[in-house]
């Protein structure tokens, strides 16, 4: 069975750019959960999806936003980089609720906004 | 709002085993504990999820008091591959503030 995938590995943009990063989750998964990670705040949740619904969402600006399509797999965006926004975005599919059972990650997005 | 606390590092030796507390003071009544292992350049790898007492599967096993608190993620017999960072994550379905936390940076000594 093959892993969740996350498209692209590595990114560089400029400040004020706007990003677009995809997830395909296991097959048969319905939730999707997108992280941030950084060296100083570490795993940050962003929001989750559920059969093309948002159904959570962290404390995060407006500019992220996301969106799942009718066969799982999602994609985050974020418009008018930061250089904050520097960092590696994961994504994780389950089953069902992402905080009930366990979560697949993906290898990440390692994005660096210059 | 389920904070958790978890010791910055430690340190271990091969063979050892090795307890890891977290502490989850403002646990709500259908939040469940879960733990992950993160190794540098991947994503987080599922250990061990659980509600209340104990729960043990082939790698770990995870203790949580009566009062739910705290939880303590045990490894027995580890070896020099356990070393990574493990996450202490508190919530339900619905709780939009899921905090990992900074992790535990677990090192393994020869």
């Amino acid at each position: 069975k093959a892993g969740v995938t996350q498209t692209p590995r590595y990114l560089i943009k400029t400040r004020g750019q706007q990003v677009t990063l995809s997830c395909s989750p296991i097959s048969g998964h319905r939730s999707v959960s997108w992280y941030q990670q950084t060296p100083g705040q570490g795993l940050q949740f962003l929001f989750e999806y559920f059969s093309e619904t948002q159904r959570n969402k962290g404390n995060f600006p407006g500019r992220f936003s996301g969106r799942q399509f009718s066969n799982s797999r999602s994609e985050m965006n974020v418009s008018t980089l930061e250089l904050g926004d520097s960092a590696l975005y994961l994504c994780a599919s389950s089953l069902g609720a992402y905080v009930r059972g366990e979560q697949f990650f993906g290898p990440g997005t390692r994005l660096t906004v210059l | 709002l389920a904070k958790t606390t978890q010791p910055i590092s430690m340190d271990s030796y091969e063979g050892q085993e090795v307890n890891i507390t977290c502490s989850h003071n403002n646990i709500a009544t259908n939040d469940y504990i879960t733990w992950y292992q993160q190794f540098p350049s991947q994503g987080p790898r599922f250990i061990i999820q659980g509600y209340k007492t104990k729960v043990t599967n082939e790698v770990a096993s995870l203790f949580i008091p009566a009062d739910r608190k705290s939880s303590t993620l045990s490894l027995p017999r580890v070896s020099l591959s356990d070393t990574a960072v493990y996450y202490c994550l508190v919530g339900d379905v619905g709780d939009d503030k899921i905090i990992f936390g900074k992790g535990t940076r677990l090192h393994i000594l020869p």
